[in-house]
């Protein structure tokens, strides 16, 4: 049974500051990490799909990093708006290409809230 | 670019009763997962197709099956439904299976077990 796991598990944090959290999984077997974003009462927004050990991805103010080998990523948001205020789901991807089809395995969320 | 859609968006259903719910890819997509979220287990996976094809199946009772149409729909049913099933389930499509696509979530479909 693959354990990925996300810390912590929710977060407040003041509008304009910065905020990171984690997600561990498995270090054998991978082949991608998915990031997503959850707001309350509407679908999974994709953030960024990782491979690569030492991999770094930015999409605005959110940035993430990968660490395969010790099988953690880090989820970062600079200057958090009000906006950001969403449950973060990291998602582990195992290797084996079309046998292992497209199987996610998720961590339980951290669930941000930024207060103005 | 229409986004992945499944209706219906909730459903009230009693013990013993059976349940469909449906998905509709993103267009040109042809994989769908689908998923069960609960407070408890988080987001589980329950199983995949790809051209009409079950991919891969999760750890769920043989009352939960699915199947793929021609056209990529995916419907997933669930018989003689228990109060647990009661759930918000979720539906994902991308491209291609096994590679590093993006997914791409639906709404859901919120379903309570009386």
């Amino acid at each position: 049974i693959l354990n990925v796991e996300q810390s912590p598990q929710s977060l407040h944090v003041q509008e304009g500051d910065s905020t990171n959290f984690t997600c561990s999984f498995p270090s054998s077997n991978f082949y991608a990490l998915h990031w997503y974003r959850w707001e309350t009462a509407k679908s999974p927004e994709a953030l960024f799909v990782m491979t690569l050990n030492g991999d770094e991805k930015k999409k605005g103010r959110i940035s993430a990093t990968l660490n395969t080998k010790e099988g953690y990523s880090y989820l970062y948001i600079k200057g958090s708006q009000p906006e950001d205020s969403a449950t973060y789901l990291c998602a582990f991807m195992a290797r084996g290409g079309e046998a292992a089809g497209n199987k996610l395995t998720f961590g339980g969320g951290t669930r941000v809230l930024v207060k103005p | 670019k229409a986004g992945v859609t499944q209706t219906p968006r909730y459903l009230i259903k009693t013990r013993g009763q059976q349940v469909t719910l449906s998905c509709s890819p993103i267009s040109g997509h042809r994989s769908v997962s689908w998923y069960q979220q609960t407070p408890g287990q988080g987001l589980q996976f329950l199983f995949e197709y790809f051209s009409e094809t079950q991919r891969n199946k999760g750890n769920f009772p043989g009352r939960f099956s699915g199947r793929q149409f021609s056209n990529s729909r995916s419907e997933m049913n669930v018989s003689t439904l228990e109060l647990g099933d009661s759930a918000l389930y979720l539906c994902a499509s991308s491209l291609v299976t096994g590679t590093t696509d993006t997914q791409y979530f639906g709404p859901g479909t919120r379903l309570t077990v009386l």
